[in-house]
């Protein structure tokens, strides 16, 4: 199983919003509406951000947001803040009965 | 609170074996799926393993199967992991993760420990 595809850098301003994209295949992304994202900060455990492609756990600011189309689902940050810099995860459940996990993004607040 | 905390890592030869161990408490953990989740130094997350409620089926990543052996105990709540014929590659931050319960129709992983280093060098 192939790791999903992220771009490795992205970074915004302050109250800017940033995108994070994860192209998957048809095998994960593509057929499962069971994407799920997860932060990271340095030395840290993953935390989860959103599941299910756009859900929010409780405690999870509104500012993350996510959305998927065909084999790519994208992680959206709106009104960008310090404490959002960090490693972002995507992971989706596979054909397998598996997991994968995206190459992950490095997330730059400028 | 749920908390998931590993232990047993550390530096072992090239071919040595090691237990890695994964103490769950805040849950009902005989109602949930486990995983092993690994990082090597700076680089991304890796699916390892995984393990059913009642522990009767395993599934293993391709670069670990025949290598590494998920178990665990329900009565100490407690995961393991098993890691034979290690190899340097296997260097990482070894995470035990929850999957969320399986009656809920989603598939994720909502909690983490905070994760043990296993360093295979000579």
């Amino acid at each position: 199983q192939s790791a999903l595809t992220q771009p490795a850098s992205v970074s915004g301003s302050p109250g800017q919003s940033i995108t994070i994209s994860c192209t998957g295949t048809s095998s994960d992304v593509g057929v499962y509406n069971y994407v799920s994202w997860y932060q990271q900060h340095p030395g840290k455990a993953p935390k989860l951000m959103i599941y299910d492609v756009s859900n929010r756990p409780s405690g999870v600011s509104n500012r993350f947001s996510g959305s998927k189309s065909g084999n790519t689902a994208s992680l959206t940050i709106s009104g960008l803040q310090a404490e959002d810099e960090a490693d972002y995860y995507c992971s989706s459940y596979t054909s397998s009965s598996t997991y994968v996990f995206g190459t992950g993004t490095k997330v730059t607040v400028l | 609170e749920v908390q998931l905390v590993e232990s047993g890592g550390g530096l072992v030869q090239p071919g040595g074996s090691l237990r890695l161990s994964c103490a769950a408490s805040g849950f009902t953990f005989s109602s949930y799926w486990m995983h092993w989740v690994r990082q090597a130094p700076g680089k991304g997350l890796v699916w390892v393993s995984r393990i059913n409620s009642d522990g009767s089926t395993t599934t293993y990543a391709d670069s670990v199967k025949g290598r590494f052996t998920i178990s665990r105990d329900n009565a100490k709540n407690t995961l393991y992991l098993q890691m034979n014929s290690l190899r340097a590659e296997d260097t990482a931050v070894y995470y035990c993760a929850r999957e969320v319960l399986r009656s809920s129709g989603s598939y994720h992983f909502d909690y983490w420990g905070q994760g043990t280093l296993v360093t295979v060098s000579s």
